[in-house]
């Protein structure tokens, strides 16, 4: 597609479940980034690939967020044992390049909602 | 505390009214991207500044980085309803080719009465 592409589009599930939330980066964009977006806290940066792996991954908020990316593609994140801070909307951005390399913009999806209750 | 302060938090303007928001941080900006957002939307990207006192144009919005790369400044000229939505600024705050994704302001939430 045109687009960074992001399913599902809107999440609703119990406490203590296992989600798992897609990424669909524009094509030829080696870059991926996830974020989180929660009222009253902004965006907050999460995890970054360049290709396959993840330089950093200590922006991820515990140890029940994982991600990965594979063929330089699609990205998947997961997030075990929900918890109802775990609401938030989690957007996935991607650009030709990684940060600071060429410094070119990341484009964004439109999110998943995710909702624990 | 925040890195990247956004003022104002919210903005109500008359339409053809002339607006400005603010972005600031106490450290260099790498690289500051303004960005809007509609409710249940992502983000759309709109500019991207780099060079000390840097402008860009784009329609009748315009972007400023001051000369120290600490401050940047978005102006809507002669503003229409479909300026209405969430503007948030964004920066790479670290030198040498980092991992790190972009830090975000809280955003400004501009509001277009007819």
């Amino acid at each position: 597609g045109a687009g960074v592409s992001q399913s599902p589009s809107n999440k609703v599930t119990e406490k203590g479940k296992d989600v798992e939330l897609r990424c669909d980066p524009i094509s030829g964009h080696t870059a991926l980034y996830w974020y989180r977006q929660s009222l009253g806290q902004g965006l907050e940066f999460l995890i970054y690939f360049q290709g396959n792996s993840a330089p950093d991954k200590s922006g991820l908020p515990s140890d029940r967020f994982s991600a990965e990316r594979t063929g330089g593609s699609v990205s998947t994140l997961t997030i075990q044992r929900t918890q109802q801070e775990d609401s938030a909307v989690y957007l996935c951005a991607s650009s030709l390049v990684g940060q600071g390399v060429g410094n070119q913009p990341q484009h964004f999806g439109d999110g998943t909602r995710l909702s624990i209750l | 505390s925040q890195e990247l302060e956004q003022s104002p938090q919210s903005l109500i303007v008359q339409e053809g009214k002339n607006l400005t928001i603010n972005c600031t941080s106490s450290k260099t900006l790498y690289g500051l991207y303004w960005y809007k957002q509609k409710y249940g939307e992502g983000l759309i990207f709109l500019m991207m500044l780099q060079k000390g006192g840097e402008e860009k144009s784009h329609e009748k919005i315009t972007a400023k980085l001051d000369e120290k790369k600490q401050q940047s400044s978005l102006h809507i000229t002669a503003s229409q309803p479909s300026h209405a939505g969430i503007y948030l600024c964004g920066a790479d705050m670290y030198s040498g080719g980092g991992a790190d994704g972009l830090t975000f302001g809280k955003g400004t939430h501009l509001i277009i009465q007819p």
